[in-house]
């Protein structure tokens, strides 16, 4: 069964910290991982990622996707408490538009 | 564009009654999900749709469940009789060619309380 996990559930820093969001996945078909920010209600698009090494940065988030180990980091710097929200990951597969979701990650930042 | 629209934003109805959730994707975009949202299980995809056809609805989760996209503007997500079990935020997703090169787009959703 496809599944994409992700770690830690939930996390708690001050602002200014930086952290780092895992989505390991275990799936066929591998086509492209996905970030979300979830705040109050809908999920907003942050990047997709296809290739391994790759770094995608937008502001102090960035992102970079393991094909080998099957893992993908979100890194946060410099912490606000805008950034506090559930960060989802998902994947997308070949021969389908599906896209599995993992449960998140919450992340609080306190000033 | 305004994005994917969803109506209602919070219904509360009784265990029994007939449920109807409503989506309006993005204009030209071709392709629509259903998915709901629990604390226990986070988001699962439920149905989508290509080009108003359901393509995969395996994530409906029994019978109660039915899905109706009749125009490229417009689908309904259903359920009937609805259940405690069924409380939920339902997202209905839009995108551009699937997910080939594009991320879905999401409603703000429907939070659904079946007491």
């Amino acid at each position: 069964e496809d599944k994409v996990v992700q770690s830690p559930l939930s996390l708690v820093v001050h602002e200014g910290d930086t952290v780092t969001l895992n989505c390991s996945y275990e799936v066929t078909n591998f086509r492209s991982l996905l970030w979300y920010k979830q705040e109050k209600k809908a999920p907003t698009f942050l990047f997709m990622l296809t290739s391994s090494g790759i770094e995608k940065k937008s502001g102090r988030l960035s992102s970079i996707l393991d094909k080998k180990e099957l893992f993908s980091i979100l890194n946060i710097t410099a912490t606000q408490t805008g950034d506090s929200a559930v960060y989802l990951c998902a994947v997308a597969l070949y021969n389908t538009d599906k896209l599995i979701f993992g449960t998140g990650t919450r992340l609080q930042v306190f000033p | 564009d305004a994005g994917v629209i969803q109506s209602p934003r919070h219904e509360v109805t009784e265990m029994g009654q007939e449920v109807t959730l409503r989506c309006k994707p993005i204009s030209g975009h071709d392709y629509l999900f259903w998915y709901r949202q629990t604390m226990m299980r986070g988001l699962e995809l439920l149905i989508y749709f290509n080009n108003n056809v359901p393509i995969d609805d395996s994530g409906m989760p029994e019978d109660r469940f039915s899905a109706k996209m009749p125009n490229a503007s417009f689908s309904t997500l259903k359920i009937q009789p609805s259940e405690p079990r069924d409380s939920a935020v339902y997202f209905c997703a839009s995108s551009f060619q699937g997910l080939m090169n594009t991320e879905a787009f999401f409603g703000q959703g429907t939070r659904l309380t079946v007491v």
